[in-house]
Parts: C-alpha cells; sequence; structure tokens
C-alpha cells in the first residue's frame, strides 16, 4: 500500500517564481492537508482540501493556493516566491471522518534564492 | 489562540536511559492532542492521538499520558534508533487545522 507521495523532492527557484507542489493521498484517503515546515520549527497549516473545494484555511497569504483533483491528489501553488518562502512543505492525507489519524508525505524541499 | 509549547528543546540520553519529554498546551475545546515522530529530512511518522484527560496510549518503549494542560511522551529504555524529533500537536473542536509545537530533539547516544 503506498503512502503520501510527493514531488518534486527538492526544488530550487528565485524571488519572484512561481512554484508548483504536487501531492499524491495514501489509497484511499480523500481530504488533503498541506503544512510549511521551516527549519526548528513544527510544521503550520496552510490548507485543506476536501472534495475538490478549499475546506479550511490557515494563517497564509493568497500567494498560496491550491488544487483537488477528482483522483485526491492535490497541488500546492505559491506565487512571487519570497526568501522566507524557503521550508519543507509536507502533504497529509486524511479519510473523512477518522480525522485523528493523518499520514504525512515526505515532503518537498524548496530553497528560494 | 490555541498554543502549544514542548521542552526540552533538546534531550541527550544514554541508550537504557528512561525519560520523558513535555508538551504544554492551551486550546478552547480539545478535539485531540497528536504525538509524531519526525526523522531528519522525512515526514512526520504518526505516534498517538489522545482524546481526554486521564487516556494513556502505549507503542513499544513509548508511552503517552494526557491531562488537561499537558501530555507527556514517556520513553523507557531508549535505542539509538529511538534518535529522532517527537512534535506534539493539538487540534480544537470543529477545526480542521492542527497546531504543532517545535518539537523535542532527541539523541539516544549507544
Amino acid at each position: 500500500d503506498a503512502g503520501v507521495t510527493q514531488s518534486p523532492t527538492h526544488l530550487i527557484k528565485t524571488r519572484g517564481q512561481q512554484v508548483t507542489l504536487r501531492c499524491s493521498p495514501k489509497s484511499g484517503h480523500d481530504t488533503v492537508s498541506w503544512y510549511q515546515q521551516a527549519p526548528g520549527q513544527g510544521p503550520q497549516f496552510i490548507f485543506q482540501y476536501y472534495e475538490e473545494e478549499e475546506r479550511q484555511r490557515g494563517n497564509f497569504p493568497d500567494r498560496f493556493s491550491g488544487h483537488q483533483f477528482p483522483n485526491y491528489s492535490s497541488e500546492l501553488n505559491v506565487n512571487a516566491l519570497l526568501l522566507g518562502d524557503s521550508a519543507l512543505y509536507l502533504c497529509a492525507s486524511s479519510l473523512e471522518g477518522l480525522w485523528e489519524t493523518q499520514y504525512f508525505g515526505p515532503g518537498t524541499r524548496l530553497l528560494v534564492l | 489562540e490555541d498554543q502549544v509549547t514542548q521542552s526540552p528543546e533538546a534531550l541527550r540520553l544514554q541508550e537504557g536511559e528512561s525519560s520523558s519529554l513535555n508538551c504544554s498546551y492551551t486550546v478552547s475545546g480539545l478535539r485531540g492532542l497528536f504525538w509524531y515522530r519526525q526523522d531528519p529530512g522525512k515526514g512526520p511518522e504518526f505516534l498517538f492521538t489522545l482524546y481526554s484527560a486521564g487516556e494513556e496510549k502505549e507503542k513499544e518503549r513509548l508511552k503517552a499520558t494526557l491531562t488537561k494542560k499537558e501530555s507527556f511522551l514517556h520513553i523507557t529504555a531508549p535505542k539509538p534508533e529511538d534518535s529522532a524529533t517527537y512534535l506534539c500537536a493539538v487540534q480544537r473542536n470543529n477545526n480542521n487545522d492542527m497546531r504543532f509545537g517545535a518539537g523535542t530533539r532527541l539523541t539516544v547516544k549507544p
């Protein structure tokens, strides 16, 4: 059973560029959440998608946007990249109604120069 | 606002030396408190969910407990492979996000 997968694993961008990160949830899961983790910090909630809709959003600017596809996979888009956007971006999946167990992917490490 | 504070920031133990990690939290209406393990360069790995004060859960050398203000992760006779960062998170009722602490970086020396 494949767990949560994310692509790419690493990415280098320059300020002002745009980036798209991808996530495939664990088999059978229908809910995807995205988190940003800065070095030495815990993950910070960006938003959650369910039934192709953004269900809840954390305290992130609208430069951060997302999408969920009918197969439950998801994308995170970040526009107008800033140096401070450098972080590990984590995707987590769960099954609606079984909220207590979220499975995280390995993350995408983004470096903005 | 929900807050999660973990202590200590870092902990070095000798193999076999038991200890506890602390997670203090403030949240309005706790839905669940979570413990995760994170190895360097990897995503967090789910360990436990605790729902109410007095609850305890165990997994191998780990035991998590919960009070109304804090949670402890007890590590009994740790091994070097237990070295990792341990993250605590809380989720409020009727809310879908998780508020994480900064973690405790545990190193177990052989």
